[in-house]
């Protein structure tokens, strides 16, 4: 069981709007603004989209969006693209004693 | 370019230690932390622990102590995880990653780049 729960799916049509959901407690997510965002196409690396809650990477698409209300922070892709489709990770710091956690990852399917 | 070459595929016994390498190029190598981050078969990603490659300070995960070890080798700036008493569920991609926090005392959470993954198999 992973420390922070995502669905494990989503899925939209081509130009569409989708948000991934991550739910933590007041002990990671709720506590630090350093949530991540990965992007996991199969058989490749995690790939960096979002950090410290909603900031980009240079060459992230600003199609990808971060935000954080309480326990809660998600990840929105505006426009969907098929190239999207694929595996979504968030991670939060969790304090000094458990440190990183991921969730268990949602499976993006672009109809 | 930075880059994070990982070594090669392993197959171990259980009960057996592997030693995975990680190494980078591209940027200065003391500046940045490692995170080490693993993937079951089919399953979500499990961060194992982080390293300073400026103080060797490392953390690892609570669910790894003692069977984990992480150091770093700053003359060839390569990074190194060993695990031991491997058992079957130890099989896993295992993947270095860059914590680009540049944090010292402790890890963060934005790994922007990573290695392309070492499979390790644990199989009698």
């Amino acid at each position: 069981q992973s420390a922070l729960t995502q669905p494990a799916s989503v899925s939209g049509s081509p130009g569409q709007s989708i948000t991934i959901s991550c739910t933590g407690t007041s002990s990671d997510v709720g506590s630090y603004n350093l949530v991540s965002w990965y992007q996991q196409h199969p058989g490749k690396a995690p790939k960096l989209m979002i950090y410290e809650g909603s900031k980009r990477p240079s060459g992230v698409s600003n199609r990808f969006s971060g935000s954080k209300s309480g326990n809660t922070a998600s990840l929105t892709i505006s426009g969907l693209q098929a190239e999207d489709e694929a595996d979504y990770y968030c991670c939060s710091y969790a304090g000094s004693s458990t440190d990183v956690v991921f969730g268990g990852g949602t499976k993006l399917t672009v109809l | 370019q930075v880059q994070l070459v990982q070594s090669g595929a392993e197959v171990k016994k259980p009960g057996a230690s592997v030693k995975v390498s990680c190494k980078a190029s591209g940027y200065t190598f003391t500046s940045y932390g490692i995170s080490w981050v693993r993937q079951a078969p089919g399953q979500g990603l499990e961060w194992m622990g982080w390293i300073s490659a400026y103080n060797g300070n490392t953390n690892y995960a609570q669910k790894l102590q003692g069977r984990v070890t992480m150091t770093t080798d700053t003359s060839t700036s390569t990074a190194y995880m060993e695990l031991r008493s491997l058992r079957s569920d130890d099989t896993a991609v295992y993947y270095c990653a860059r914590d680009s926090s540049g944090w010292t005392y402790g890890p963060g959470t934005d790994f922007d780049y990573w290695g392309q993954g070492t499979l390790v198999t644990v199989s009698s």
